[in-house]
């Protein structure tokens, strides 16, 4: 049973350019949660995805952007990268049509923006 | 807005001793909460879950009691090992999304 899945695993970007994360969710789930996790500290609900739209979003600028395609993997893209983007990046899947609450997690994307 | 934080950052326990990591929460409406387990350079892990419903649900050598008067949840874990040295978080589920705390260091003393 495949778990959650990420790439790249690290990533170096420089401040103004674009990156794009991917993930695919756990075999069998259809919903996709996005969170950014500074160092030292608990990771912060970006969105989520499900049915290709997003269903709820946090406190995050307009800068992060998301998709999910027909299969349910996912791609989060931030724009304009600021030196407060690094952080580690993580997706979490979950099975909403069976109304399961609990999500899963990938072990996420390393982003350092110099 | 809401928040679920942790009252101790960092743990230190002998290995074979009993661990217990502790968390509060402010939101009385939510009705289930999750423990992670995060290893450096690893994304978190699910450990045990509970939902308000429950005081008390137990795994394999972890136990997690939640306390609705005063808004506290606990995760026990026996015989502790090496291998438990983690942060580990407690998660509320608002909703779509988690809110995590801060998370706690546990360190295993061998």
């Amino acid at each position: 049973d495949a778990g959650v899945t990420q790439s790249p695993t690290h990533l170096i970007k420089t401040r103004g350019q674009q990156v794009t994360l991917r993930c695919s969710p756990k075999s069998g789930h259809d919903t996709v949660s996005w969170y950014q996790q500074a160092l030292g500290q608990g990771p912060q609900f970006i969105f989520q995805y499900y049915e290709e739209e997003e269903r709820q979003r946090g406190n995050f600028p307009d800068r992060f952007s998301g998709h999910q395609f027909p299969n349910y993997s996912s791609e989060l893209n931030v724009n304009a990268l600021l030196l407060g983007d690094s952080a580690l990046y993580l997706c979490a899947s979950s099975f909403l049509r069976l109304a399961e609450e609990t999500q899963y997690f990938g072990p996420g994307t390393r982003l350092l923006v110099l | 807005g809401e928040s679920v934080g942790l009252h101790l950052p960092t743990l230190s326990v002998q290995e074979g001793d009993n661990s217990i990591i502790n968390c509060a929460y402010s939101n009385s409406a939510s009705d289930y909460f999750i423990w992670y387990k995060q290893e450096s350079g690893k994304g978190p892990q699910f450990i045990i879950d509970i939902r308000s419903n429950m005081d008390k649900r137990q795994g394999q050598r972890v136990t997690v009691l939640l306390n609705k008067t005063v808004k506290h949840l606990s995760l026990q874990i026996a015989a502790t090992q090496p291998g438990d040295s983690a942060v580990y978080f407690c998660a509320e589920v608002d909703g779509n999304k988690l809110v995590f705390g801060a998370g706690t260091i546990l360190r295993v003393k061998s």
